[in-house]
């Protein structure tokens, strides 16, 4: 059971913007950085966003992350088909558990 | 350009132990500042990180497998591996291996292991 909670679901038509949220707390998000990836159907996750608003050498700045307190947002304007996927963010959890964790996926269905 | 890739076998039996290695190229394991992951994706589900290891043999485990997991690496092959014993249904998934550094730049294509006798 994850500690980052996402929703499920998405979906906005082409052209739209999509907005998707990832709600923890200070022992997580609150105090580290958040990384946001993309899973296709049957493919690999890949990173999106890292220290949570950078985007990596190739990926559109359609993608944008920002972080504010205890949660964190991945922001998908012009919502192409090919955006439809599984997203995920992720970040370090200082609790009992610590280590790595990620949010529970939501998934983008663009209409 | 950094390439992970798993290898290992795709069937285990029940109470076994899984074991999968990753072969990384395009550059080494040897050159420190990341931490080699493991992390697995159940049927239809989320992910879920299993450890990591630095190149000088440095591990950190989920504390929720820690008990059953062991990952190592063999810097002269460039791989590093992944030991999971008495499996049982719960642990079929996909499991990736993947590079850390505060997230995850690069992955594996990723490789299915069943649980089943």
């Amino acid at each position: 059971q994850s500690v980052l909670t996402q929703p499920p679901s998405v979906s906005a038509a082409p052209g739209q913007k999509v907005t998707i949220s990832c709600s923890g707390s200070s022992s997580n998000i609150g105090n580290n950085y958040v990384s946001w990836y993309q899973q296709l159907p049957g493919t690999a996750p890949k990173l999106l966003i890292y220290d949570n608003n950078k985007r990596p050498s190739g990926i559109p700045d359609r993608f944008s992350g920002s972080k504010s307190g205890t949660s964190a947002t991945l922001g998908i304007t012009g919502l192409q088909t090919g955006d439809e996927a599984d997203y995920y963010c992720g970040t370090w959890d200082s609790s009992l558990s610590a280590g790595p964790v990620f949010g529970t996926g939501t998934k983008v269905t663009v209409l | 350009q950094v390439q992970l890739q798993e290898s290992g076998p795709g069937l285990v039996k029940p109470s076994q132990t899984l074991s999968l290695t990753c072969t990384v190229s395009g550059g080494s394991i040897s050159s420190g500042g990341y931490y080699w992951s493991w992390i697995r994706q159940h049927p239809g589900k989320g992910l879920e990180w299993i450890g990591y290891i630095y190149y000088s043999g440095s591990t950190y485990y989920n504390p929720s497998l820690k008990s059953r997991v062991t990952i190592s690496v063999d810097t002269s092959k460039n791989q590093f591996s992944l030991k999971l014993s008495s499996v049982t249904a719960a642990d079929t998934a996909v499991y990736y291996c993947a590079r850390y550094h505060g997230s995850w730049d690069y992955w594996g294509q990723g490789t299915l292991v069943t649980v089943s006798s």
